[in-house]
């Protein structure tokens, strides 16, 4: 079954500590985007990419990194400058060749970070 | 700034009637529309589009209508059955090759009563 993969699916970090959330996709999408879900908002764009070894910064990309070295992955880095990042984070992807494609999202990671 | 907003936060409804889920946004150059749905711990699924050339877009019990003037979308569920309660995100974006780009409303939380 095609399908996005996010693990793990709970993460626990402290404080002051880098944390990177995995995200593999076997739909052979061309774009993929990271997504923040806080309590009462809607989800928020973090990143995307829409080739391999390009991406670019969304709406609220300060404290995070990203990499795309291959099609199918797309690794989230939480790093210790951004400043509330416990949160819900969904990455999804999409096809970009035929107009309209509506974004296909894996199950989430929910990050704690104490 | 909220550019989509849905402004009740939970609806309810009786099992075989209508649901009516509603989304308002203030940016004229949105042109294509989405509502997803989302069980908890899950990541968002898609539901049903609309671009901005249509009014109206039937899928089976789902209907989006688009009302442009007023920058007013709905998502009309008949008859609502108990497994349609999750929460509703409506999403908007701007051109075609931008639909991983969305801007997503703070949801709305839909529970059918048997």
């Amino acid at each position: 079954d095609g399908g996005i993969t996010q693990s793990p699916k709970y993460l626990f970090r402290k404080e002051g500590q880098n944390v990177t959330l995995s995200c593999e996709q076997n739909l052979n999408h061309d774009a993929m985007y990271w997504y923040r879900q806080d309590p009462g908002q809607g989800l928020r764009l973090i990143y995307y990419s829409q080739i391999v070894n390009d991406f670019q910064k969304g709406d609220i990309a300060e404290g995070y990194s990203v990499s795309r070295e291959k099609k199918e992955s797309f690794p989230l880095t939480v790093t210790s400058a951004q400043k509330n990042p416990t949160a819900f984070y969904l990455c999804a992807s999409s096809m970009l060749s035929t107009g309209n494609s509506p974004l296909h999202f894996g199950n989430g990671t929910r990050l704690t970070v104490t | 700034d909220q550019q989509v907003k849905q402004n009740s936060p939970s609806l309810s409804v009786q099992e075989g009637r209508i649901s009516i889920l509603n989304c308002d946004y203030t940016n004229s150059m949105f042109d294509y529309f989405l509502w997803y749905k989302k069980y908890p711990a899950e990541g968002p699924t898609f539901l049903i589009s609309i671009s901005s050339i249509k009014d109206k877009n039937e899928d089976g019990r789902f209907t989006v209508f688009l009302n442009k003037s007023a920058k007013h979308l709905s998502l009309h569920i008949v008859p609502s059955q108990p497994g349609d309660s999750a929460v509703y995100f409506c999403a908007a974006a701007r051109g075609s090759s931008n639909t991983g780009k969305l801007i997503f409303g703070q949801g709305t939380t839909l529970q059918v009563k048997p």
